[in-house]
Protein backbone atom coordinates (compact mmCIF):
# COMPACT_ATOMS: atom_id res chain seq x y z
CA UNK A 1 0.00 0.00 0.00
CA UNK A 2 1.15 3.13 -0.70
CA UNK A 3 0.94 5.54 2.31
CA UNK A 4 3.58 7.86 4.90
CA UNK A 5 3.49 7.65 8.58
CA UNK A 6 4.50 10.12 10.42
CA UNK A 7 5.63 9.41 14.13
CA UNK A 8 7.82 11.25 17.28
CA UNK A 9 5.33 13.52 18.32
CA UNK A 10 4.08 14.46 22.10
CA UNK A 11 4.41 17.07 24.93
CA UNK A 12 7.62 19.08 24.69
CA UNK A 13 8.96 22.03 26.97
CA UNK A 14 9.06 25.32 25.49
CA UNK A 15 12.94 25.30 24.57
CA UNK A 16 13.21 21.55 24.02
CA UNK A 17 13.67 19.39 20.76
CA UNK A 18 12.09 16.80 19.28
CA UNK A 19 12.88 14.77 16.00
CA UNK A 20 9.51 13.47 14.21
CA UNK A 21 9.82 10.67 11.29
CA UNK A 22 7.96 9.75 8.21
CA UNK A 23 8.04 6.41 7.12
CA UNK A 24 7.22 5.56 3.45
CA UNK A 25 6.27 2.68 1.81
CA UNK A 26 4.25 1.43 -1.66
CA UNK A 27 6.91 4.15 -3.97
CA UNK A 28 10.08 5.10 -4.37
CA UNK A 29 11.00 7.11 -1.83
CA UNK A 30 14.05 8.30 -3.02
CA UNK A 31 12.35 9.91 -6.86
CA UNK A 32 10.25 12.02 -4.78
CA UNK A 33 10.98 15.53 -3.48
CA UNK A 34 9.54 15.21 0.29
CA UNK A 35 8.11 18.02 2.57
CA UNK A 36 6.44 19.12 6.05
CA UNK A 37 3.34 21.00 6.52
CA UNK A 38 1.99 22.13 9.72
CA UNK A 39 -1.28 22.48 10.97
CA UNK A 40 -2.39 24.50 14.38
CA UNK A 41 -5.16 23.47 16.09
CA UNK A 42 -8.19 25.32 14.53
CA UNK A 43 -5.81 26.57 11.95
CA UNK A 44 -4.79 26.76 8.13
CA UNK A 45 -2.75 24.48 6.64
CA UNK A 46 1.46 26.23 7.08
CA UNK A 47 4.00 24.67 4.75
CA UNK A 48 7.09 24.16 6.71
CA UNK A 49 9.89 22.76 4.64
CA UNK A 50 10.94 21.00 1.59
CA UNK A 51 13.98 18.47 0.74
CA UNK A 52 14.55 16.97 -2.80
CA UNK A 53 14.88 13.41 -3.68
CA UNK A 54 18.89 12.93 -2.53
CA UNK A 55 18.85 15.26 0.00
CA UNK A 56 21.33 17.45 -1.03
CA UNK A 57 19.10 20.55 -1.45
CA UNK A 58 15.99 22.13 1.15
CA UNK A 59 14.15 24.83 1.58
CA UNK A 60 12.46 25.93 4.97
CA UNK A 61 9.83 28.41 5.89
CA UNK A 62 11.17 31.92 7.56
CA UNK A 63 9.58 30.71 10.82
CA UNK A 64 11.19 27.57 11.55
CA UNK A 65 14.63 29.04 9.44
CA UNK A 66 17.89 28.09 11.71
CA UNK A 67 15.64 25.74 14.41
CA UNK A 68 14.53 23.09 12.19
CA UNK A 69 16.35 20.94 9.60
CA UNK A 70 14.56 18.22 7.37
CA UNK A 71 16.45 15.37 6.20
CA UNK A 72 16.19 11.95 4.84
CA UNK A 73 17.20 8.55 4.31
CA UNK A 74 16.45 6.72 1.69
CA UNK A 75 18.03 3.91 2.59
CA UNK A 76 15.47 3.44 4.84
CA UNK A 77 12.58 5.07 3.19
CA UNK A 78 12.59 7.64 5.60
CA UNK A 79 11.91 11.51 5.64
CA UNK A 80 12.96 13.83 9.18
CA UNK A 81 12.31 16.81 10.77
CA UNK A 82 14.73 17.58 13.59
CA UNK A 83 12.81 20.79 15.84
CA UNK A 84 15.04 22.67 17.66
CA UNK A 85 14.17 25.69 20.23
CA UNK A 86 10.49 25.02 19.70
CA UNK A 87 7.70 27.59 20.88
CA UNK A 88 4.41 27.40 22.37
CA UNK A 89 3.73 28.47 18.21
CA UNK A 90 4.94 25.35 16.96
CA UNK A 91 2.64 23.47 18.74
CA UNK A 92 0.44 21.81 16.01
CA UNK A 93 -0.42 18.58 13.71
CA UNK A 94 2.81 17.73 11.63
CA UNK A 95 1.78 16.12 7.61
CA UNK A 96 4.62 14.89 5.70
CA UNK A 97 3.83 14.99 2.02
CA UNK A 98 5.19 13.58 -0.93
CA UNK A 99 6.02 16.54 -4.03
CA UNK A 100 4.80 14.67 -7.40
CA UNK A 101 5.41 16.25 -10.50
CA UNK A 102 4.31 16.05 -14.24
CA UNK A 103 5.14 17.64 -17.42
CA UNK A 104 2.75 19.11 -18.94
CA UNK A 105 3.20 20.40 -22.62
CA UNK A 106 5.90 22.82 -22.20
CA UNK A 107 5.72 23.20 -18.04
CA UNK A 108 6.37 20.80 -15.17
CA UNK A 109 3.80 21.32 -12.62
CA UNK A 110 4.23 20.35 -8.81
CA UNK A 111 1.98 19.22 -6.49
CA UNK A 112 1.39 17.12 -2.61
CA UNK A 113 -0.66 13.83 -4.03
CA UNK A 114 0.24 11.92 -0.74
CA UNK A 115 -0.16 12.80 3.24
CA UNK A 116 0.63 11.19 5.61
CA UNK A 117 -2.30 11.04 8.88
CA UNK A 118 -0.24 13.59 11.01
CA UNK A 119 1.55 13.68 14.21
CA UNK A 120 0.77 16.15 17.11
CA UNK A 121 3.28 18.17 18.67
CA UNK A 122 2.16 19.90 21.84
CA UNK A 123 5.18 22.93 23.35
CA UNK A 124 3.68 23.99 26.69
CA UNK A 125 5.13 24.06 29.86
CA UNK B 1 6.67 35.64 -0.25
CA UNK B 2 3.46 35.20 -2.24
CA UNK B 3 -0.03 35.61 -0.22
CA UNK B 4 -2.61 33.82 -1.49
CA UNK B 5 -6.11 35.06 -0.17
CA UNK B 6 -9.06 32.69 -0.44
CA UNK B 7 -12.96 33.84 -0.22
CA UNK B 8 -15.37 33.71 1.14
CA UNK B 9 -13.82 32.73 4.40
CA UNK B 10 -17.03 30.58 4.67
CA UNK B 11 -19.47 29.28 2.31
CA UNK B 12 -23.47 28.23 3.15
CA UNK B 13 -24.91 26.36 0.12
CA UNK B 14 -27.44 23.25 -0.20
CA UNK B 15 -26.52 20.11 -1.48
CA UNK B 16 -27.49 20.16 -5.79
CA UNK B 17 -26.10 23.70 -5.52
CA UNK B 18 -22.88 25.35 -7.01
CA UNK B 19 -19.94 26.46 -5.13
CA UNK B 20 -17.49 29.11 -6.57
CA UNK B 21 -14.22 29.02 -4.40
CA UNK B 22 -11.96 31.22 -5.16
CA UNK B 23 -8.10 32.13 -4.50
CA UNK B 24 -6.11 35.41 -5.36
CA UNK B 25 -2.34 35.58 -4.98
CA UNK B 26 -0.39 39.03 -4.44
CA UNK B 27 1.63 38.93 -7.27
CA UNK B 28 1.55 36.72 -10.45
CA UNK B 29 1.56 32.53 -9.90
CA UNK B 30 2.35 30.25 -12.67
CA UNK B 31 -0.55 28.01 -13.51
CA UNK B 32 1.45 24.99 -12.92
CA UNK B 33 2.38 25.51 -9.67
CA UNK B 34 -1.40 26.30 -8.32
CA UNK B 35 -3.33 23.84 -6.58
CA UNK B 36 -6.64 22.89 -4.25
CA UNK B 37 -6.79 20.59 -1.76
CA UNK B 38 -9.87 19.29 0.49
CA UNK B 39 -9.90 18.63 4.40
CA UNK B 40 -12.22 16.94 6.10
CA UNK B 41 -12.30 17.02 9.83
CA UNK B 42 -9.49 14.77 11.63
CA UNK B 43 -8.13 13.64 8.04
CA UNK B 44 -5.20 14.53 6.13
CA UNK B 45 -5.42 16.93 3.11
CA UNK B 46 -6.89 15.38 -0.42
CA UNK B 47 -5.31 16.82 -3.30
CA UNK B 48 -7.96 18.32 -6.03
CA UNK B 49 -6.39 19.92 -8.77
CA UNK B 50 -3.30 20.73 -9.52
CA UNK B 51 -1.48 22.67 -12.72
CA UNK B 52 -4.80 25.20 -11.67
CA UNK B 53 -7.20 22.92 -13.73
CA UNK B 54 -5.77 19.10 -13.71
CA UNK B 55 -7.85 16.79 -11.47
CA UNK B 56 -6.45 14.71 -9.66
CA UNK B 57 -6.69 10.77 -9.89
CA UNK B 58 -10.21 9.17 -8.45
CA UNK B 59 -11.36 13.07 -8.60
CA UNK B 60 -15.12 13.87 -9.60
CA UNK B 61 -15.64 15.63 -12.53
CA UNK B 62 -18.04 18.11 -11.00
CA UNK B 63 -14.86 19.68 -9.70
CA UNK B 64 -12.94 22.00 -11.75
CA UNK B 65 -10.32 24.64 -11.56
CA UNK B 66 -9.78 27.21 -13.48
CA UNK B 67 -7.37 31.16 -13.58
CA UNK B 68 -3.98 31.96 -14.43
CA UNK B 69 -2.00 35.01 -12.86
CA UNK B 70 -3.36 36.62 -9.72
CA UNK B 71 -7.02 35.31 -9.70
CA UNK B 72 -8.20 31.24 -9.62
CA UNK B 73 -11.43 29.66 -8.94
CA UNK B 74 -12.14 25.74 -7.82
CA UNK B 75 -15.83 25.46 -9.10
CA UNK B 76 -18.20 22.24 -7.52
CA UNK B 77 -20.64 21.75 -10.02
CA UNK B 78 -23.36 20.31 -8.23
CA UNK B 79 -22.48 19.87 -4.56
CA UNK B 80 -22.79 16.23 -2.73
CA UNK B 81 -22.95 15.53 1.00
CA UNK B 82 -19.61 14.14 1.24
CA UNK B 83 -18.35 17.82 -0.34
CA UNK B 84 -18.73 20.02 2.51
CA UNK B 85 -15.29 20.22 3.81
CA UNK B 86 -12.43 22.94 3.89
CA UNK B 87 -10.47 23.77 0.65
CA UNK B 88 -7.21 25.51 0.39
CA UNK B 89 -5.62 26.66 -2.12
CA UNK B 90 -1.45 26.37 -2.51
CA UNK B 91 1.25 28.02 -4.74
CA UNK B 92 4.52 27.09 -4.91
CA UNK B 93 7.48 29.29 -6.33
CA UNK B 94 11.22 29.99 -5.75
CA UNK B 95 11.82 27.41 -3.60
CA UNK B 96 8.57 28.56 -0.96
CA UNK B 97 5.11 27.06 -1.18
CA UNK B 98 2.09 28.92 0.57
CA UNK B 99 -1.43 27.93 1.18
CA UNK B 100 -4.15 30.33 1.40
CA UNK B 101 -6.11 30.08 4.59
CA UNK B 102 -8.95 28.00 3.67
CA UNK B 103 -12.59 28.41 2.75
CA UNK B 104 -15.13 26.37 5.10
CA UNK B 105 -17.89 24.98 2.76
CA UNK B 106 -20.86 24.31 5.37
CA UNK B 107 -24.38 23.12 4.77
CA UNK B 108 -27.16 25.60 4.98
Amino acid sequence: EVQLVESGGGLVQPGGSLRLSCAASGFTFSSYWMHWVRQAPGKGLVWVSRINSDGSSTSYADSVKGRFTISRDNAKNTLYLQMNSLRAEDTAVYYCARDSSEIVGATTTRYFDLWGRGTLVTVSS
Amino acid sequence: EIVLTQSPGTLSLSPGERATLSCRASQSVSSSYLAWYQQKPGQAPRLLIYGASSRATGIPDRFSGSGSGTDFTLTISRLEPEDFAVYYCQQYGSSAYSFGQGTKLEIK
